[in-house]
């Protein structure tokens, strides 16, 4: 799978939007960009998944530019519960269900009131 | 519709000793996976089973070992326990012939420490 690098740690406050980049230089032509949010002594949730340009679902936007070495997770007004670490992973899509999954160290968001 | 669930959500063990934990996988998924997360790390894959069938394997000793039940459900173990083990043991579900878009949803963990 794709190397991942994201920012270790993010502060924000509530209410305001928070945008994760995330960068896969070497990223493949099957592969998918998939984020997870984790909060402590749970188990990984998915939020997102994207190929190219741009997905929206009810909690987050992914947008992936053209050449999809980056990618950027959107939330849209954050809450103190959105306090949590997003991983950003990449590998195929269609096998991902099937393959490992590799994980990296993560980005740290802290939402202040 | 059922998640992903495990059991037990702790336990405590000494060094040398046996565990078992155990994952039943979300409603209609096939394929289980294992994760170890040490705290302040990201999972780190242990295995995954299909068919009842360990089908890939992370960088793990044999001391962890595991098995898929005919309904899908499946076991960690893990012999002569180390300070080393102490960490969150995930499980994660999936169906092996998902189509685009999907991947693997996770269960809660089990916490393990060894003392």
């Amino acid at each position: 799978l794709a190397k991942t690098t994201q920012p270790i740690s993010m502060d924000s406050y509530e209410g305001q939007e928070v945008n994760i980049t995330c960068s896969h230089n070497n990223i493949a032509t099957n592969d998918y960009i998939t984020w997870y949010q984790q909060f402590p002594s749970q188990g990984p949730r998915f939020i997102i998944q994207g190929y190219k340009t741009k997905v929206t679902n009810e909690v987050a936007s992914l947008f992936i530019p053209a050449d999809r070495k980056s990618s950027t997770l959107s939330l849209p007004r954050v809450s103190l519960s959105d306090t949590a670490v997003y991983y950003c992973l990449v590998g195929d899509g269609i096998k991902a269900a099937g393959n490992k999954l590799t994980f990296g160290g993560g980005t740290r968001v802290l939402v202040k009131p | 519709d059922a998640g992903v669930t495990q059991s037990p959500t702790h336990l405590i063990k000494t060094r040398g000793q046996q565990v078992t934990l155990r994952c039943s996988p979300k409603s209609g998924h096939d394929t289980v996976s294992w994760y170890q997360q040490a705290l302040g790390q990201g999972p780190q894959f242990i295995f995954q089973y299909y068919e009842e069938e360990e089908r890939q394997r992370g960088n793990f000793p044999d001391r962890f070992s595991g098995h898929q039940f005919p309904n899908y459900s499946s076991e960690l173990n893990v012999n002569a326990l180390l300070l080393g083990d102490s960490a969150l043991y995930l499980c994660a579900s999936s169906l092996a012939m998902a189509g685009q878009g999907e991947t693997q949803y996770f269960g809660p963990g089990t916490r393990l420490l060894v003392l």
